[in-house]
Formats: structure tokens, sequence, C-alpha cells
């Protein structure tokens, strides 16, 4: 079926190893980004990227990693991970940019560092 | 501090009553959407607004983007228990290549 996923759904992990999260979507969607969520922050912008091999860093960069040579694939990367990036991940794409395009969320990611 | 300030953060109500949510920013948007989340879920867009002071209904659901396009309300009218849910308000501002930005939420719980 067409859409947005994610794997893992949920991950605990420990301090200092590195992490992957994956999403694909089957749109062929140009713009694709991640968010963290967190109680009280809502929705935060960690990378986004506008086309395969194009990427930019959002508000919370610091200790991620993207890459995106395929259209429908958007892995998040932590290098090395510490306890406060224990948070809901989020992937969403969209058709283009601005004015007000909707973006589509895949149901998230769960990750858990001890 | 947060650029999209919502107003509350969590509200309690009964079957049948009236609400509000706001959405708050000293910052211009191009456009201002609604979310809503359910547990276990990403975000799902309910409505997007782009013209100031323009006005959008869904069903029970009234959107409102201020005629300053910087603020915006959702208005529930009747609440019902599938209404349950996270709220989230998200602008878009001129000029940052699409990127949107997120108030903190409303949970929003309405009971039989």
């Amino acid at each position: 079926d067409a859409g947005i996923t994610q794997s893992p759904r949920y991950k605990i992990t420990e301090t200092g190893r590195q992490v992957t999260l994956m999403c694909h979507q089957t749109w062929s969607h140009s713009y694709m980004f991640w968010y963290r969520q967190d109680l009280g922050h809502g929705l935060r912008l960690i990378y986004y990227s506008a086309a395969a091999d194009i990427t930019d860093k959002g508000e919370v960069p610091d200790g991620y990693v993207v890459s995106r040579s395929k259209t429908e694939n958007f892995p998040l990367t932590l290098e090395s991970a510490t306890r406060s990036q224990t948070s809901v991940y989020f992937c969403a794409s969209s058709r283009s940019s601005g004015g007000g395009n909707e973006q589509f969320f895949g149901p998230g990611t769960r990750l858990t560092v001890l | 501090t947060q650029l999209l300030e919502q107003s509350p953060q969590f509200l309690s109500i009964q079957e049948g009553e009236n609400l509000t949510v706001y959405c708050n920013s000293s910052s211009v948007f191009s456009s201002l959407q609604w979310y809503r989340q359910e547990p276990g879920e990403g975000p799902v867009l309910l409505v997007t607004v782009v013209t100031g002071g323009e006005v959008k209904k869904l069903k029970r659901l009234t959107f409102q983007f201020g005629d300053a396009r910087k603020d915006s309300s959702l208005h529930i009218t009747a609440a019902q228990t599938g209404d349950t849910g996270l709220y989230l308000c998200a602008g878009d501002r001129e000029n940052q290549g699409g990127k949107l930005i997120f108030g903190q939420g409303t949970e929003l719980s309405v009971k039989p």
C-alpha cells in the first residue's frame, strides 16, 4: 500500500551506541522531514530534505546525521546516542514547499536510550 | 521560547460542551495548519488557512486565521468523545523552504 512507513516502531538502546531510524515513502514526494516529539515541545524539526542528495539542518540537528541517496528513503542516524535523545521520532513528507503544503506523517518510532 | 504558543495545553471537558484552542505568535505566517494526532500515530492534517481573517469550517470545527496572520483559533462546537486527541497548530513562514514551526499542542479529553 502507498504511504509513509517508519522502522523500527520501538527501539531500546544504550548510551553511546549508533542507531539508525528508517523512513520510506511511496508517493515520490520531493520533501522529507524528521521531527522529534517531546512533552511540552510539540514537534521540533531535526533535519529536512528538499530532494535526493539535498539536506539541511532544522531546529535541533546536533547529534543526528541524515542522508538521502534515493527520493523514497530518508534515514536518520544517531551517531552516539545520549539519554536526551529519548523521544518519539516522526518522519514526514510533502509534495512541495510553501503555500501550506500538507505534510504526511509516518506512525513514529519510540526510542529509549538507557 | 516557543515561536508558536498554544493554549491551553490540557483541556478536559464533558461531551456536548464547546471549546476553543488558541495558537499565538509574534511572527507573521504565510499559512497556518491544524493537525490532530491520536495516540501511537502521526499527526493528520485537518485544515490549512492562508488568508488573514479566513474562516474555515469542518463539520463542528471552526478554524480562524487572524487578520495579521500571527494567530489562529480552533473552535469545537458540541464536543464528542471522538474529538479526544492532541491538536497541533503549525505555521509556515515566508522564505523558510516549507519548514513548519509547531506549537506545543493541546491535549483534549472529552468525557461521556
